[in-house]
């Protein structure tokens, strides 16, 4: 099976703009999830989304928003960039939702940074 | 609410050496806890879970971890160190009776040195 994929890997944006994130999840796997890493604080949970819905939701400002699509595939949306966006963006997917005791699977990552 | 502590931001240790990570947590329920490792410039990889049961979990790449619940730790452990084993490893928890996001430690880097 193929793992989870996210693109781009690497992403260059000025502040004030706005960008897209995508990933896709393994097959199968119908819950995915967006984490945030900063050296300053670490991995922050963003948001779920499960069956296009999202469940769950870290404490991010309303800059921050993510979709998901019938067939699992998920975008997260970061508006009005600023420098602290800077981070590499994580997503995960697993067989279920949050609330169990699945275990997630990451992507490999996309590295934003801010200028 | 929901926490994960690792106390220390490195552990060193010898090639073929034991190793230990530290993982405690705090939830208000009963815990499902993960550990997980991340190479440079990778995605976090899942070594291994306690759900319920045997309180030694065993997981890849010869990591097992013991689950403690009277001092709440979930300490991740390695008979033999490698080289290969220098990583970062996260420790996570979830309260199982609340449904809630996982939630990540800060982290601790591990360096065996040859």
């Amino acid at each position: 099976k193929a793992g989870v994929t996210q693109t781009p890997r690497y992403l260059i944006k000025t502040r004030g703009q706005q960008v897209t994130l995508s990933c896709s999840p393994i097959s199968g796997h119908r819950s995915v999830s967006w984490y945030q890493q900063t050296p300053g604080q670490g991995l922050q949970f963003l948001f779920e989304y499960f069956s296009e819905t999202q469940r769950n939701k870290g404490n991010f400002p309303g800059r921050f928003s993510g979709r998901q699509f019938s067939n699992s595939r998920s975008e997260m949306n970061v508006s009005t960039l600023e420098l602290g966006d800077s981070a590499l963006y994580l997503c995960a997917s697993s067989l279920q939702g949050q609330g169990t005791y699945n275990e997630q699977f990451f992507g490999p990552g996309t590295r934003l940074t801010v200028l | 609410a929901q926490s994960v502590a690792q106390p220390e931001d490195q552990v060193n240790v010898a090639e073929g050496n034991p190793l230990t990570v530290k993982c405690t947590y705090s939830v208000s329920g009963n815990p499902y806890l993960f550990w997980y490792v991340q190479y440079p410039n990778r995605g976090l990889q899942f070594l291994l879970k306690y759900i319920t049961g045997d309180n030694l979990v065993k997981g890849s790449y010869g990591f097992e971890a013991e689950f403690n619940k009277s001092q709440t730790s979930f300490h991740l452990k390695k008979p033999s160190a490698l080289v290969s084993d220098s990583a970062l490893y996260f420790c996570a928890v979830r309260d199982r009776d609340s449904s809630y996001k996982l939630i990540f430690g800060s982290g601790t880097r591990l360096l065996v040195r040859p």
